[in-house]
């Protein structure tokens, strides 16, 4: 929703090059990760997951890399654009199934 | 086409005053959830359902009611809603929590309770 946005940190692209958006995880045991994109007044919408057993997954001009060891998550879009602005945020999986949700990264495209 | 409809979109109530948002699927998704999202705290789960008459609180239950009568329905229930609970509110599905299965997320239900 539109404030959605608010407080969140910002991330000002060009349109055309390329962004990364972190995210840091809380639990050493959670075995699944996934990306998603909300866009002004919709619902989060899945972009790309990985399992922990990966480093990288790849999908259309997006690509996710997971490091275990400082327990941190990145999304890279390449040749970003207009469409992409957006909130990004990372969710995970741990114990008993639960998904974590982070509270996500703003990003805006400049034309 | 596969979705999650949640209906209202928006609804001001006043305090005390039960209400009802709907939310159905038409995936067959075993796997229902609400969620509440605000500002600076993301989004934060409130019941979710397994399964048909399989239902377990999330992390933010209190004041919140759901059932799971049919597979494709999951009702979210404020018995006597209060201001606090202004949110936005999604529900979601999943085909299966452990299939690793991502979400489809609603639209969204913008509540104001005063």
């Amino acid at each position: 929703g539109e404030s959605v946005g608010l407080h969140l940190p910002t991330l000002s692209v060009q349109e055309g090059d390329n962004s990364i958006i972190n995210c840091a995880y809380s639990n050493s045991a959670s075995d699944y990760f996934i990306w998603y994109k909300q866009e002004s007044g919709k619902g989060p919408q899945f972009i790309i997951d990985i399992r922990s057993n990966m480093d990288k997954r790849q999908g259309q001009r997006v690509t996710v890399l997971l490091n275990k060891t400082v327990k941190h998550l990145s999304l890279q879009i390449a040749a970003t654009q207009p469409g992409d602005s957006a909130v990004y945020f990372c969710a995970e999986r741990g114990g008993y199934q639960k998904v974590t949700f982070g509270t996500g990264t703003k990003l805006q495209v400049i034309p | 086409e596969a979705q999650v409809t949640q209906n209202p979109r928006y609804l001001i109530t006043v305090t005390g005053k039960k209400l009802t948002v709907t939310c159905s699927q038409n995936m067959n998704h075993e796997y229902m959830s609400w969620y509440r999202q605000d500002p600076g705290l993301g989004l934060r789960q409130i019941y979710y359902s397994m399964n048909v008459e399989v239902t377990d609180k999330g992390d933010v239950p209190e004041g919140y009611k759901v059932s799971r009568k049919e597979k494709r329905n999951f009702p979210l229930i404020l018995e006597s809603p209060s201001p606090n609970q202004t949110s936005l509110y999604f529900c979601a599905s999943s085909l299966s929590l452990t299939g690793g299965a991502e979400a489809f997320f609603g639209q969204g239900t913008r509540l104001t309770v005063v």
